[in-house]
C-alpha cells in the first residue's frame, strides 16, 4: 500500500466551527507533514512530525492544532479559522527524518472559510 | 537560507516533443538533494525525478531526465516524447539535512495533442 488517504476531500466551515482533517498512511513511514496550498502556489510547510514528535512548527497560528495519535495516523484541529486560510491541505509522509526520502503525498482535503 | 528559483511560469509543448523546464536555486550546503514533483490537476503531487548533489551523473527516469549543473546550481527538467497525461504543474525542490522540502513556484506544463 503506497498511498496517503485524507479525508474529507472537501469541507466547508463557518469561522465559529471546530473541525478536524484526518490523513493516514499505512507504509510504516515514520514522518507525516501538513502543508498549506494556495491556487497556482507551491505547498507551504505547516508541520511536520518524525517519530509521532512535533519536530517542526513553522509559526502556523494557534488555531490550527496538529495531532498525531499514532505513526500511521495524522489529524489537523481547526478552530475559529479566517476566510484566507481556505485552501488545500496536504499531507505527506516519509519514511524517516532523511532529507533524501521522497515525500509521499495525499490527494489533500479543499477547505473553504465562510 | 536556501531558495529555489522557477523562472517559467508557463510552458507548453506539443505531444511527442521536447520540453525543458528550468529550476535553479541557491545554497551554501554541499550535499544535498534535489526534485522534481508532478501536480496534475485536481490529483495527488507525485515525485518525478530526483537527483541526489554528489552524484555527478544526472538523474533518468524513463522520459524524464534532468541536467544537474551543481556549479551553476541549476537544475532543469527534461521531458521527451511528451505526452497529454505530462499536463501539470511541476515543483523543482531542494532539501539539506532537515525533513523539510524548500519548493519553487511552479512550472505549469500544458501539452497539445
Amino acid at each position: 500500500d503506497t498511498e496517503v488517504t485524507q479525508t474529507p476531500k472537501h469541507l466547508v466551515m463557518g469561522m465559529t466551527n471546530k473541525k478536524s482533517l484526518k490523513c493516514e498512511q499505512h507504509m510504516g513511514h515514520r514522518a507525516m507533514y501538513w502543508y498549506k496550498q494556495k491556487a497556482k502556489k507551491p505547498p507551504e510547510l505547516m508541520f511536520v512530525y518524525s517519530y509521532e514528535k512535533l519536530s517542526i512548527n513553522e509559526s502556523v497560528p494557534s488555531r490550527f492544532s496538529p495531532e498525531c495519535p499514532n505513526s500511521s495516523l495524522l489529524n489537523l484541529h481547526l478552530h475559529a479559522l479566517q476566510p484566507e486560510d481556505s485552501a488545500l491541505y496536504l499531507c505527506a509522509s516519509s519514511q524517516g527524518a532523511s532529507p533524501s526520502g521522497e515525500q509521499f503525498f495525499g490527494p489533500g482535503t479543499r477547505l473553504t472559510v465562510l | 537560507a536556501q531558495t529555489v528559483t522557477q523562472s517559467q511560469p508557463e510552458m507548453s509543448v506539443q505531444e511527442a516533443e521536447t520540453v525543458t523546464l528550468s529550476c535553479t536555486y541557491d545554497t551554501s550546503e554541499s550535499d544535498y538533494y534535489l526534485f522534481w514533483y508532478k501536480q496534475p490537476p485536481s490529483r495527488q503531487m507525485i515525485l518525478v525525478i530526483r537527483q541526489e548533489a554528489y552524484k555527478q551523473q544526472n538523474a533518468t527516469e524513463n522520459r524524464f531526465s534532468v541536467n544537474f549543473q551543481k556549479a551553476a546550481k541549476s537544475f532543469s527538467l527534461k521531458i521527451s516524447d511528451s505526452q497529454l497525461g505530462d499536463a501539470a504543474m511541476y515543483f523543482c525542490a531542494y532539501s539539506h539535512n532537515t525533513d523539510k522540502l524548500i519548493f519553487g513556484t511552479g512550472t505549469r506544463l500544458q501539452v497539445f495533442p
